[in-house]
């Protein structure tokens, strides 16, 4: 298996322009998430699914965009990208269930000029 | 909200050095995992552990969830265990969303 994959590794946007980060995972889980990592902070939830069609909002949401189309994969949108997104982005899978231990891909460096 | 402190902040150890890193929680969880979060950024699972104790290879985990604690063993440090690690807790709500800790850095010198 090859668990969480993440693509791109590294992206550098204008402010303005938009983009998507992909997230795919081969374990069949049914839970999936985006988060942010900013310097010298733990990780903050952006957007969440529990299931193909079923999404919802994390801890700060605010100027992305998901869809769930499928088990597998769970793409994060930038409308309009800002400054303020310069981050590593991280996305995560599990089984549904508060008990779900969490595996994440290996991240997307992203920078915003 | 619950609240994840993690400490110490920063340790800084010679090889072959033991150390614990706490992780406190301020809510009842239903679950607790650690992470290492390596020099280039990967997030890899160490324990999933809502209680008890759990070890794996040079490195243990306790988690009294009772008392709202969680303890990291690193024993025989090497410096392929620097980096930042990372605790993180799931509450309430059955969505599975992780609350993280601000992380301790370790660094550890040859």
């Amino acid at each position: 298996n090859a668990g969480v994959t993440q693509t791109p590794k590294f992206q550098v946007l204008k402010t303005g322009q938009s983009m998507t980060l992909q997230c795919a995972q081969d374990m069949n889980h049914e839970y999936m998430s985006w988060y942010r990592q900013d310097p010298g902070m733990g990780l903050r939830l952006i957007h969440y699914s529990v299931g193909a069609g079923i999404t919802d909002q994390g801890e700060v949401p605010n100027g992305y965009n998901v869809s769930r189309s499928t088990t597998e994969d769970f793409p994060l949108r930038l409308l309009s990208a800002a400054p303020s997104q310069t981050s590593v982005y991280f996305c995560a899978s599990s089984y549904v269930g508060a008990s779900g231990e969490q595996f994440f891909g290996p991240g997307t460096r992203l920078t915003v000029l | 909200g619950i609240q994840v402190e993690q400490s110490p902040p920063d340790l800084i150890l010679q090889e072959g050095a033991n150390s614990t890193l706490r992780c406190n929680f301020s809510d009842s969880v239903n679950n607790l995992q650690w992470f290492h979060q390596n020099p280039w950024g990967q997030l890899i699972n160490l324990f999933y552990i809502p209680s008890g104790t759990k070890q794996n290879g040079r490195l243990s985990a306790t988690t009294v969830a009772t008392e709202r604690y969680s303890l990291l063993y690193i024993s025989s440090s090497q410096t392929t265990d620097s980096g930042v690690y990372f605790c993180a807790v799931n509450y309430g709500g059955s969505q599975g969303n992780l609350i993280f800790g601000k992380g301790t850095k370790l660094s550890v010198k040859p």
